[in-house]
């Protein structure tokens, strides 16, 4: 169990476009599910924790209108890059942590935007 | 705030032998949790142990264990009979305690671990 997916694998938008990530719990109930941004050969940076029902918590220096996230319900939450620059070329990755007790976060295969 | 430090940007071991990630972490919390990733290429993140602060015993997952030293605030990873598949990039991850506080992970920069035949 504990399985979390991720949609689309990776995708290729034009500058000025958005683009819409999806995380999707497959075997568990998710409250909490957790957005990074992974530059290459760095680390994770984590970018936003969402909570079902409620606002996204943003990280100091991520902006919240650039990157919408909605976490709708209990086994998906969405990242909607808004008018994308090349810049924001890069592999986002999400994570869960199941509704009922456990602390671990469970990841998804991640997420390549290419913004040309 | 919380730091990660893996001070070991590479490393190498020739298969079946062991070979240790260092990890070092600080903290003022007394309560928390540690966590080793590994990230093979295909850049899936895949839980490989954790730890438990107010647990004394250190974890073990087959092949795989920790050294946890509360007190010097490290946390190292042994991997033992080395295998071709577990070369990988490999980040060591902090949690602050569960009631009232951030769930968020703070990851080390990681350790890209080569498995040579």
């Amino acid at each position: 169990g504990a399985v979390v997916s991720q949609h689309p694998s990776r995708v290729i938008c034009k500058s000025g476009t958005s683009v819409k990530i999806e995380c999707r719990s497959l075997d568990f109930q998710a409250t909490t599910m957790f957005w990074y941004r992974q530059f290459p050969k760095q680390s994770l940076m984590l970018m936003a924790t969402s909570n079902e029902g409620s606002k996204a918590t943003y990280e100091q220096g991520v902006e919240k209108d650039k990157f919408l996230i909605n976490h709708a319900s209990l086994t998906l939450s969405t990242l909607t890059v808004t008018s994308a620059h090349p810049e924001d070329s890069s592999f986002y990755i999400c994570s869960a942590r199941r509704g009922t007790g456990g602390y671990e976060q469970y990841f998804g295969p991640g997420t390549r935007l290419t913004v040309t | 705030a919380q730091t990660v430090t893996q001070s070991q940007p590479e490393m190498s071991v020739q298969e079946a032998e062991t070979v240790t990630l260092s990890c070092t972490y600080d903290t003022s919390e007394s309560d928390y949790y540690l966590f080793w990733y590994k990230q093979p290429p295909s850049r899936q993140m895949i839980l490989v142990i954790r730890q438990e602060a107010y647990k004394q015993q250190n974890a073990t997952e087959n092949r795989f264990s920790v050294n946890f030293q509360k007190a010097a605030k490290s946390f190292s990873l042994k991997i033992s009979d080395s295998q071709l598949g577990d070369a990988a990039m490999y980040f060591c991850a902090y949690r602050p305690p569960a009631q009232g506080g951030s769930e968020k992970l703070v990851f080390g920069k990681g350790t890209k671990l080569t498995v040579n035949p």
